[in-house]
């Protein structure tokens, strides 16, 4: 549903440690998802995707898993650092929409050291 | 080779008064879109064009706010009349071509106070 100005949830975790950042999205036509990080000031960057004929796909210190029954996202940092401090966002696409991006409300990673 | 660039990143008006926000897309890119973010919120959808084509407007509110992407030179978001409503961040993407596999670059934004 629509986010309505409510404060970000927030995710503390230790430096070091795996971070796990969930996301529900809205479309069950969606075919295209993709994760993003902003820092404070910032755009936001891209960090990785996958696409709805995948459950998993990994890159560097990061995994997103896809859970189409239920219509979940997920992003696993692996051994979480400072600069992993940011909001992260996912967002989805239908192929035939391009780039029009329908975002997620955000959840906030504080990396304590 | 320069990313999306945004101006101004800071941008102050007052009621009534109009904005324009520049957006010069990465170097080879003809698709450019428009997001609005509120504070604490997700970007939202505006706009999408290309080169002196307006492809989807959906998400621009009715009044007061257009878009252009000429030919030559920067895609212009001009909200004309403003209100403190649209204080806001506005950010630019541009991408080469359409396609959802096609990463689409984001600028640094311009931040609109409306005072």
């Amino acid at each position: 549903g629509e986010n309505v100005g409510l404060h970000l949830p927030t995710l503390s975790v230790q430096e070091g440690d795996n971070s796990i950042i969930n996301c529900a999205y809205s479309n069950s036509a969606s075919d295209y998802f993709i994760w993003y990080k902003q820092e404070s000031g910032k755009g936001p960057q891209f960090i990785i995707d996958i696409r709805s004929n995948m459950d998993k796909r990994q890159g560097q210190r990061v995994t997103v898993l896809l859970n189409k029954t239920v219509k979940h996202l997920s992003l696993q940092i692996a051994a979480t650092q400072p600069g992993d401090s940011a909001v992260y966002f996912c967002a989805e696409t239908l192929k035939a929409a391009g780039n029009k991006l329908t975002f997620g409300g955000g959840t906030r990673v504080l990396v304590k050291p | 080779n320069a990313g999306v660039m945004q101006n101004p990143r800071h941008l102050v008006r007052r009621r009534g008064q109009e904005a324009r926000l520049r957006c010069s897309p990465m170097k080879g890119h003809s698709h450019v879109y428009w997001y609005r973010q509120l504070p604490e919120e997700g970007l939202k959808f505006m706009v999408y064009l290309q080169k002196e084509n307006i492809i989807d407007e959906s998400g621009m509110p009715k009044e007061r706010f257009s878009a252009e992407f000429p030919k030559e030179g920067p895609s212009i978001l001009r909200i004309q009349q403003v209100v403190r409503g649209d204080s806001a961040a506005y950010f630019c993407a541009s991408s080469p071509r359409q396609g959802a596999d096609t990463e689409a670059f984001f600028g640094q934004g311009t931040r609109l106070t409306v005072v």
